[in-house]
């Protein structure tokens, strides 16, 4: 089945900084690749997400990044302020089947004011 | 945007006994349910799909004795942890997409204590 590794599992940064979290997935029929970020206590919320026939795709602050032949993804978020300290997780997916996702191990993002 | 509602958000109950959360979409049709089990500190991890109208698929290692999974219609999905014990304590989220779309969307989570 799919494996997704996340790293780093905690990263700090000054804000104003960028900040990068990269993921690698191993089932190469893996298609859909979401971004999210939790809040302690909250649900995941989507902040973004590339599906494998697009190489990068940005949105404002944040873009993601995708080699299908070297099978990872990574999220880059520029200009970081403090409210985007909170949890992300990446996760794969196939759109055949049941679509189900599986996520990375998480990575704690703390920018410092 | 699509709304999946899960109740209750908190919940304590006796060890021995059982729980049952639930899982509604609120402005769609879910043909597919997922249910996660999430520990502190760590990663969401799959526990079952649902579709409507057939049996759960459980992932490797859950016991589909111990945790029951009912999708009966397509906007309610149901997950009852029975006889539960204090390592079942964990929040648990459950999301929902339709036939049509990869984006599954979240529930608010449930908070499960068992004491």
């Amino acid at each position: 089945g799919e494996n997704v590794e996340q790293h780093p599992s905690t990263l700090s940064v000054q804000e104003g900084d960028s900040a990068v979290i990269k993921c690698t997935y191993s089932d190469s029929a893996s298609n859909y690749f979401p971004w999210y970020k939790q809040e302690l206590g909250k649900r995941p919320q989507l902040i973004i997400d590339i599906r494998s026939n697009v190489g990068e795709k940005k949105d404002q602050r944040i873009a993601v990044t995708l080699n299908k032949t070297a099978k990872h993804f990574s999220l880059h978020i520029t200009e970081t302020q403090p409210e985007d300290s909170a949890v992300y997780f990446c996760a794969a997916s196939t759109s055949t089947g049941t679509y189900k996702y599986i996520f990375g191990t998480g990575t704690r993002l703390k920018v410092l004011a | 945007g699509a709304v999946v509602s899960q109740h209750p958000s908190r919940v304590i109950c006796k060890s021995g006994t059982s729980v049952k959360i639930e899982c509604r979409s609120l402005d769609f049709q879910a043909t597919t349910m997922f249910w996660y089990r999430q520990f502190p500190k760590q990663s969401l991890m799959l526990m079952a799909t649902s579709n409507e109208g057939s049996k759960a698929t459980y992932e490797q290692g859950v016991e589909k004795d111990k945790f029951l999974i009912n999708h009966a219609s397509l906007t309610l999905s149901t997950l009852t942890v029975t006889s539960a014990h204090p390592e079942d304590s964990s929040f648990y989220i459950c999301s929902a997409r339709t036939a049509l779309n990869t984006e599954a969307f979240f529930g608010q989570g449930t908070r499960l204590t068992v004491v």
